[in-house]
C-alpha cells in the first residue's frame, strides 16, 4: 500500500514570495490533515478536511495561508506572502473514517526555509 | 483547550538501559492517546496507542498505560537499543467530537549509545 506522498521535499524562498505544497493521501482515506512543525516543537494542526469539506481550520492563518482539497483526494497548501516565521516542516497526514480512533498516516513532509 | 506535556530531552542512555519518557495531558473529554516516533530522515510513525482508561498499548518492546486518574501516558521500554534513537511524540485525539486531529507534545529526543 502506497503511503502519503508529499512534494516538494525541500523549498527555499525569499520572504514575501508565495509557495505551494502538494499532498496525495492514502487511497480511500477520507480525512486529510495539514500540520506545521517548527524546529524543536511538535506538529500543530493547520487544517483538517473530510472528503472535500473543511472540518477544522481554526489555527490556519487565513490572511496568508490557504488550502484546498478538490474532488476529496489530493490537497494543496499555499502560503502567500511568506514570512520568516513560516520556516518549518509541513506535514500532510490522512486517516480512514471507517473505524473510530483509527491512526493517522504521515507523509515525509516538506521542509520550507524562508530567507 | 487540549494540551500534551512531555519531558524535555535529549535523553541519553546506554544500550540495554531502562527507558521512561513522561507524558501528561489535559483534555475536556475522553481522548485516545498515542505515541508517535520519528526516526532520523523519516516521517512520523505510530508506535502505540490506547483508547480508554487502563488500556495498555504496546509495540516493539515499548509500552504505555492510559492512566485517567493521573492524566498520564508514560512511555517505557525495558532495554533500549541503538536503533531506538529517535524523537518520540506523545499525542491525543478527541475522536468523540468528530474532530479527530492530533494534539502533540513537543517531542523528546532519545539518544542510545553503544
Amino acid at each position: 500500500e502506497a503511503g502519503v506522498a508529499q512534494s516538494p521535499r525541500y523549498k527555499i524562498i525569499e520572504k514575501r514570495q508565495s509557495v505551494a505544497f502538494w499532498c496525495n493521501p492514502i487511497s480511500g482515506h477520507a480525512t486529510l490533515y495539514w500540520y506545521q512543525q517548527i524546529l524543536g516543537q511538535g506538529p500543530k494542526l493547520l487544517i483538517q478536511f473530510q472528503n472535500n469539506g473543511v472540518v477544522d481550520d481554526s489555527q490556519l492563518p487565513k490572511d496568508r495561508f490557504s488550502a484546498e482539497r478538490l474532488k476529496g483526494v489530493d490537497s494543496t497548501l499555499k502560503i502567500q506572502p511568506a514570512k520568516l516565521e513560516d520556516s518549518a516542516v509541513y506535514l500532510c497526514a490522512s486517516s480512514s473514517i471507517r473505524t473510530v480512533n483509527t491512526e493517522a498516516f504521515f507523509g515525509q513532509g516538506t521542509r520550507l526555509t524562508v530567507v | 483547550g487540549d494540551s500534551v506535556t512531555q519531558m524535555e530531552g535529549p535523553v541519553t542512555l546506554s544500550e540495554e538501559a531502562f527507558l521512561t519518557i513522561n507524558c501528561t495531558y489535559t483534555a475536556t473529554g475522553y481522548p485516545s492517546l498515542f505515541w508517535y516516533v520519528q526516526y532520523p530522515g523519516e516521517g512520523l510513525q505510530l508506535l502505540l496507542k490506547a483508547t480508554k482508561a487502563d488500556d495498555k498499548g504496546s509495540n516493539k518492546g515499548f509500552e504505555a498505560t492510559y492512566r485517567k486518574e493521573t492524566t498520564s501516558f508514560h512511555l517505557e521500554k525495558g532495554s533500549v537499543q541503538v536503533s531506538d534513537s529517535a524523537v518520540y511524540f506523545c499525542a491525543l485525539s478527541e475522536s468523540g467530537t468528530g474532530r479527530r486531529a492530533l494534539t502533540f507534545g513537543s517531542g523528546t529526543r532519545l539518544q542510545v549509545q553503544p
